[in-house]
């Protein structure tokens, strides 16, 4: 079975600009969960989909925003990008949203804001 | 990875020798523990969970021991291998809460 896909997996962008990230799940994997890692803040929960609807949400800026299709497939969203915004970007999928479900992680995409 | 920033606790073990990893959590209605490993240029992979109601979990090598008086978790490895070499983070979830809150990640070295 395939694992979790990201794409791309490196990126550049300049501040103000936006950025669309992409993941696939693992197949028949319907809940997609989103994560930004940083040196400085560690990982940190973004926000989970699941059947098209985001179920959870994290603290961060409505800069942040994501989607997912009828397939599981998920996009993520930046606007406005800012400096900070630098990281790494992890995707994981579960077959549903229960608690306690294992969650397989994505390698990541690496945004860096310039 | 990313996780392997500046300034992450590191344990160096040699080949062979048992490795625990620490994890303090901060909430006293957590009720749920993760044990994650992540290698360089890789996501987080699950390695072991625990629940509130258990004290001691063993998987294959692994071992999680919960103390919920001091909100301590710790991650035995016996026998650690180079292939375990890695940055492990502890994750606790709040009763009825599906959101993570990730620990800051321990970086493990075992050197052959």
């Amino acid at each position: 079975k395939a694992g979790v896909t990201q794409t791309p997996r490196y990126l550049i962008k300049t501040r103000g600009q936006q950025v669309t990230l992409s993941c696939s799940p693992i197949s028949g994997h319907r809940s997609v969960s989103w994560y930004q890692q940083t040196p400085g803040q560690g990982l940190q929960f973004l926000f989970e989909y699941f059947s098209e609807t985001q179920r959870n949400k994290g603290n961060f800026p409505g800069r942040f925003s994501g989607r997912q299709f009828s397939n599981s497939r998920s996009e993520m969203n930046v606007s406005t990008l800012e400096l900070g915004d630098s990281a790494l970007y992890l995707c994981a999928s579960s077959l549903t949203s229960m608690r306690g479900e294992t969650q397989y992680f994505g390698p990541g995409t690496r945004l860096l804001v310039l | 990875g990313e996780s392997v920033g500046l300034h992450l606790p590191t344990l160096s073990v040699q080949e062979g020798d048992n490795s625990i990893i620490n994890c303090a959590y901060s909430n006293s209605a957590s009720d749920y523990f993760i044990w994650y490993k992540q290698e360089s240029g890789k996501g987080p992979q699950f390695i072991i969970d625990i629940r509130s109601n258990m004290d001691k979990r063993q998987g294959q090598r692994v071992t999680v021991l919960l103390n919920k008086t001091v909100k301590h978790l710790s991650l035995q490895i016996a026998a650690t291998q180079p292939g375990d070499s890695a940055v492990y983070f502890c994750a606790e979830n709040r009763e009825g809460s599906y959101i993570p809150t990730f620990g800051r990640g321990t970086s493990l070295i075992v050197h052959p």
